[in-house]
């Protein structure tokens, strides 16, 4: 049973470009959970996401930042115009239906992402 | 504002002997709490939680202490292993699990020394 899959691992990419970050949720599970984490910082909410709804968006950024998470196929979480205060990790976690706590939680091992 | 604090970056410990990893939080709202070990280039592993009717929880050589009127949570790991050395977060969440959002802690990074 595969883990969460993140890719890229790595991604680089100049100011003003687009990045795209894909998530792919444990078999079964159908609830992810984007955080980023800047360099020396804890990780940080950003979205919580259910199929095709997001149900809590209190940790994005107003501008540039969106995410989704489709019928089929993986979440995204897309920067547009990109800064470099955007280089960080981004983790995205995913956990069951029938939640468990947050110890239902599993993390995938994060897209790094670096602005140059 | 940092609701949830590590207040020491790092931590050196001897194999064998017991690492105690602290964590401060302010929000009177946090009901639920956990602990999450890292290794570079990987994801968060979840370890070991605590709920605020609980003083304390214990799995193995993990142990998590919870002193709510002092908002204060402490991980014990003993004995200490190589293999323990990672960095490790606390995250804390509200009661309410309708929102599944967690607050993390800055981190701590543990070093078990041979």
């Amino acid at each position: 049973n595969a883990g969460v899959m993140q890719n890229p691992r790595h991604l680089v990419r100049r100011r003003g470009q687009e990045a795209r970050l894909r998530c792919s949720p444990m078999k079964g599970h159908s609830h992810v959970y984007w955080y980023r984490q800047l360099p020396e910082e804890g990780l940080k909410f950003m979205v919580y996401l259910q199929k095709e709804n997001i149900i809590d968006e209190s940790g994005m950024p107003k501008e540039r930042f969106s995410a989704e998470f489709p019928k089929e196929g993986p979440s995204i979480l897309r920067i547009q115009q990109v800064v470099r205060g955007d280089s960080a990790a981004y983790f995205c976690a995913s956990s069951p239906l029938l939640r468990q706590g947050a110890d239902g939680y599993t993390f995938g091992s994060g897209t790094r992402l670096t602005v140059v | 504002d940092q609701q949830v604090k590590q207040n020491s970056p790092s931590l050196s410990v001897q194999e064998g002997r017991i690492s105690i990893l602290n964590c401060d939080y302010t929000n009177s709202m946090f009901d639920y709490f956990l602990w999450y070990k890292k290794y570079p280039a990987e994801g968060p592993t979840f370890l070991i939680s605590i709920s605020s009717i609980k003083d304390k929880n214990e799995d193995g050589r993990f142990t998590v202490f919870l002193n709510k009127s002092a908002k204060h949570l402490s991980l014990h790991i003993v004995p200490s292993q190589p293999g323990d050395s990672a960095v490790y977060f606390c995250a804390a969440s509200p009661l309410n699990f309708g929102n599944e959002k967690l607050t993390f802690g800055t981190g701590t990074r543990l070093t078990i020394i041979p």
